[in-house]
């Protein structure tokens, strides 16, 4: 059992959003700003898509944007494109040097 | 830009010991993480090493079967997993921690645990 809480998938049309949703506790994901975002194919290594809850590193899409309120962070993916049809995955810092990562979503672009 | 390379696949009996490694272009100060990824399933972070001074922090379910150590003179990372069972099987990825998000990543290491 994951420490943090992601729906097993989503989906959605090309060019609309689809929104991911990060489940922590107040230890968590609602004590520190330390939010981040994967997102993997098959085979591959993740990617760093957010951190710190909502920055983006340099070189990905601006169509990728990260939030939080209180105990749960968010990821959404707007304009829906094929190629965004991929596993993601949400980490938050635990405390005590720990980190915490999340199921996974597979997201589905229909 | 900062590159991770890992070591080769490995297969190891149920009982023995892997060690893999993580050779960095650079450490630059940033300290380096080991997840883990069962087939099929998703991540599992298993700690981290701080390249300055070697600080280590392991997550609970691996206390005592794991042990990561540094080589700053070859910017190496080494974690070794004892004591290995069938559930160990899984891709290893290191990975670069820039403010307890990681950044940058190796391109994982195989190691299959079957008698």
């Amino acid at each position: 059992q994951s420490a943090l809480t992601q729906p097993p998938s989503a989906s959605g049309s090309p060019g609309q959003s689809v929104t991911i949703s990060c489940t922590g506790s107040s230890s968590d994901v609602g004590a520190y700003k330390y939010v981040s975002w994967y997102q993997q194919y098959p085979g591959k290594a993740p990617k760093l898509m957010i951190y710190e809850v909502s920055k983006r590193p340099s070189g990905v899409s601006d169509r990728f944007s990260g939030s939080k309120s209180g105990n749960t962070a968010s990821l959404t993916v707007s304009g829906l494109q094929a190629e965004d049809e991929a596993n993601y995955y949400c980490s938050s810092y635990g405390g005590s040097h720990n980190l915490l990562l999340g199921g996974g979503t597979k997201v589905t672009v229909l | 830009q900062v590159q991770l390379v890992q070591s080769g696949a490995e297969v190891k009996e149920p009982g023995a010991s892997v060690k893999v490694s993580c050779k960095a272009s650079a450490f630059a100060g940033h300290a380096i993480t080991w997840v883990r990824q069962a087939p099929g399933q998703g991540l599992e972070w298993t700690g981290w090493i701080n390249t300055n001074n070697g600080d280590v922090k392991y997550g609970q379910e691996f206390q005592g079967r794991v042990t990561m150590t540094r080589d700053t003179f070859t910017s190496t990372v080494y974690m070794e997993l004892r004591n290995l069972r069938s559930d160990d099987t899984a891709v290893y990825y290191c990975a670069r921690a820039y403010f307890y998000s990681l950044d940058v990543w190796g391109q994982g290491t195989t190691v299959t645990v079957s008698s």
